[in-house]
């Protein structure tokens, strides 16, 4: 069993739709990150949250410390919006070789 | 948000020549790069972590002779692929963030295709 998973792999929506991503982990975290990467592989930091919820434009992150569980929202969706969402966790204590430890990912394609 | 760069984006090289990559942190400086390789339709996987001035920690199965790291700057960190092989074609992505506890800003990646 992978320490993060996500849902769904796979995800396929229409322009304008509210989607949602989920996250589970299974260990305590001090932090969470959510990521997105497009398909020139480049990856953009979205959000890192240690509690609550973070809103910038249309995504909203949030982050349930005793279920372990955390959401990625869209609102509005668009086409750019394609591409791939990833969870990572920084496992245990912050220290200062603490490393992430990523979910395999959600594709997501919203057509216009 | 913070940026990252590196330096080439795309590299193909023949068999049994180094390769260079290039990390640096434009705009803020970085205590903690981290070095990570990524297969196509798979998650990030960290290869090593480095400190400013510090060797490198390399994960398991790593080969540090292989893959040199140097982190001589609080803005620059390089990852040296040498020797390199077909396998090692992939693509290689740097991180860095300012200081533990901090966001985790990431690089545009080189794609590394040897031949």
């Amino acid at each position: 069993k992978n320490e993060v998973e996500q849902s769904p792999q796979n995800l396929t929506a229409q322009e304008g739709e509210f989607i949602t991503i989920n996250c589970s982990y299974s260990v305590g975290i001090s932090a969470l990150h959510w990521l997105q990467q497009h398909p020139g592989g480049g990856i953009v930091s979205l959000f890192m949250l240690s509690s609550g919820k973070k809103k910038h434009g249309r995504l909203i992150a949030t982050i349930n410390i005793q279920e372990k569980h955390s959401s990625l929202h869209i609102t509005a969706s668009h086409p750019r919006d394609s591409a791939v969402y990833i969870c990572a966790v920084r496992l245990g204590e912050e220290t200062s070789g603490s490393r992430l430890t990523f979910g395999e990912g959600t594709q997501l394609t919203v057509n216009p | 948000g913070a940026v990252v760069s590196q330096h080439p984006s795309r590299v193909i090289c023949k068999s049994g020549t180094s390769v260079k990559i290039e990390c640096r942190s434009l705009d803020f400086q970085a205590t903690t790069m981290f070095w990570y390789r990524q297969f196509p339709k798979q998650s990030l996987m960290l290869m090593a972590t480095s400190n400013e001035g510090s060797k490198a920690t390399y994960e398991q199965g790593v080969e540090k002779d292989k893959f040199l790291i140097n982190h001589a700057s609080l803005t620059l960190s390089t990852l040296t692929v040498t020797s390199a092989h077909p396998e090692d074609s992939s693509f290689y992505i740097c991180s860095a963030r300012r200081d533990r506890g901090e966001t985790q800003y990431f690089g545009p990646g080189t794609r590394l295709l040897v031949l």
